[in-house]
């Protein structure tokens, strides 16, 4: 299946700052997605990242908080900005691949643990 | 769109008992059924999927039933071993291909 690094893998930050997280992926890969997953809670979907246009964003996520790039097929970042407590979760990178890994479904990095302070 | 429901969230089993999660989902156009386990500090972990031509699939002490008529689907898990222990997800793929997951249950093998 598809590797994927995602970093940082934990940050604390300070409220009212920004927080860039990367994700790159060791193949090509049709689709990314970025989630949420609050404290002891499920995956939200936040946004499906598009290489070369913008986000598509679920309802209750804008893109002034959390601005998307994927500028090729195998990397994407999601930016938390002017951070709050409320935004101390993990966020999650996730990808489907092309033709040859669709097989292995959607795969998930292991997150980045943030918390605002 | 799509919504995920998933029973129970929390289950407590005695080593070598078996263990059964269930899912519905609202999205009759759904076709793509996965599970995951997420351990603390970790990412989700695909353990089995299934895909709505398949009524069931099995892998090992691992299997998956789909009922598209009744739309639920269920994780079944035997000879549960205390490494079994983790939070399990659903997830329904909707018809963009993105997935929505259930709420999660926290599983906890005694030994």
């Amino acid at each position: 299946s598809a590797v994927i690094s995602q970093k940082p893998s934990r940050d604390i930050c300070q409220r009212g700052t920004s927080l860039t997280i990367q994700c790159q992926v060791d193949s090509q890969v049709t689709m990314m997605f970025w989630y949420r997953q609050q404290p002891g809670q499920s995956l939200t979907l936040i946004a499906t990242a598009n290489q070369g246009s913008e986000a598509t964003y679920e309802s209750g996520f804008v893109i002034d908080k959390f601005p998307i790039s994927r500028p090729n097929l195998t990397f994407s970042t999601l930016t938390v900005s002017n951070m709050s407590p409320e935004d101390s979760s993990i966020y999650l990178c996730s990808v489907y691949g092309t033709e040859s890994l669709k097989n292995y479904g959607y795969t998930f990095g292991s997150g980045t643990r943030l918390t605002v302070v | 769109g799509e919504n995920v429901e998933q029973h129970p969230s929390t289950l407590s089993v005695q080593e070598g008992d078996s263990a059964v999660i269930k899912c519905t989902y609202s999205d009759s156009a759904s076709n793509y059924f996965p599970w995951y386990k997420q351990e603390l500090g970790k990412g989700p972990q695909l353990i089995i999927d299934i895909r709505s031509n398949v009524g069931e699939k099995k892998d090992q002490r691992i299997a998956v039933t789909l009922n598209k008529t009744a739309k639920h689907f269920s994780l079944h898990i035997t000879e549960t071993q205390p490494e079994d222990s983790a939070v399990y997800f659903c997830a329904a793929s909707d018809r963009g291909g993105k997935l929505i997951f259930g709420q999660g249950t926290e599983l906890s093998v005694k030994p």
